[in-house]
């Protein structure tokens, strides 16, 4: 089966930098999202990674480790609307369904 | 183009009941996933199909259940509904183009249930 942790909450200021880390427990191993979920709202995708290594997308990057299970999601430069969840997820091993961690949420204060 | 669209919003029913939810995929999707979303549990797999077929199914009761159709457009129905079916339904869409494992879900607004 899939385990799945990640911090509940988590308070940064604007403007700093913040790592969201998530450890996962997996049969079987074919990628891990992190999602984006704005109260209210619908989750929107923020990053893939398979491989080993760091993913940059703007202010965002994501980190994998596959050998220690392992990966976080960093934040740069914050901003109010940063304040989210940010949920962390897994593939099943059939690679037929997200497993999702219960999310963790970030407050973003100035 | 058009997203993952959700119906109804929100509704209420009392327990007993039964409801059935809604789901219009991206067009050209085919894979349609459920899950459940609740402040203690996060968000919990339902049941994914693809091309009319369940493809899996998470680890809910047997009132949890779902369809497909042809056009992709998907529907879940619980039945005998408890206090604790109150939740987010959350409907998610995915490209059959991509590689399944690495293609992203696109999310509905979801459909918020309370029961009484």
């Amino acid at each position: 089966g899939q385990n799945i942790d990640q911090p509940t909450e988590m308070t940064a200021t604007e403007g700093a930098i913040v790592q969201i880390n998530c450890t996962y427990q997996t049969s079987g191993f074919n990628g891990l999202f992190w999602y984006q979920q704005h109260a209210g709202e619908a989750p929107t995708f923020l990053s893939y990674n398979v491989l080993d290594g760091l993913e940059e997308k703007g202010r965002f990057s994501s980190f994998l480790s596959r050998s220690k299970g392992y990966s976080y999601l960093l934040l740069k430069e914050l901003q109010m609307k940063d304040s989210a969840s940010y949920l962390c997820a897994v593939w099943n091993q059939a690679g037929t369904a997200l497993i999702f961690g219960k999310g963790t949420t970030l407050s973003v204060s100035s | 183009k058009a997203g993952v669209t959700q119906t109804p919003r929100y509704l209420i029913k009392t327990r007993g009941q039964q409801v059935t939810l809604s789901c219009s995929p991206i067009s050209g999707h085919r894979s349609v996933s459920w899950y459940q979303q609740t402040p203690g549990q996060g968000l919990q797999f339902l049941f994914e199909y693809f091309s009319e077929t369940q493809r899996n199914k998470g680890n809910f009761p047997g009132r949890f259940s779902g369809r497909q159709f042809s056009n992709s457009r998907s529907e879940m129905n619980v039945s005998t509904l408890e206090l604790g079916d109150s939740a987010l339904y959350l409907c998610a869409s995915s490209s059959p183009l991509a590689e399944p494992r690495t293609g992203e879900l696109f999310f509905g607004e979801g459909s918020r249930l309370t029961v009484l």
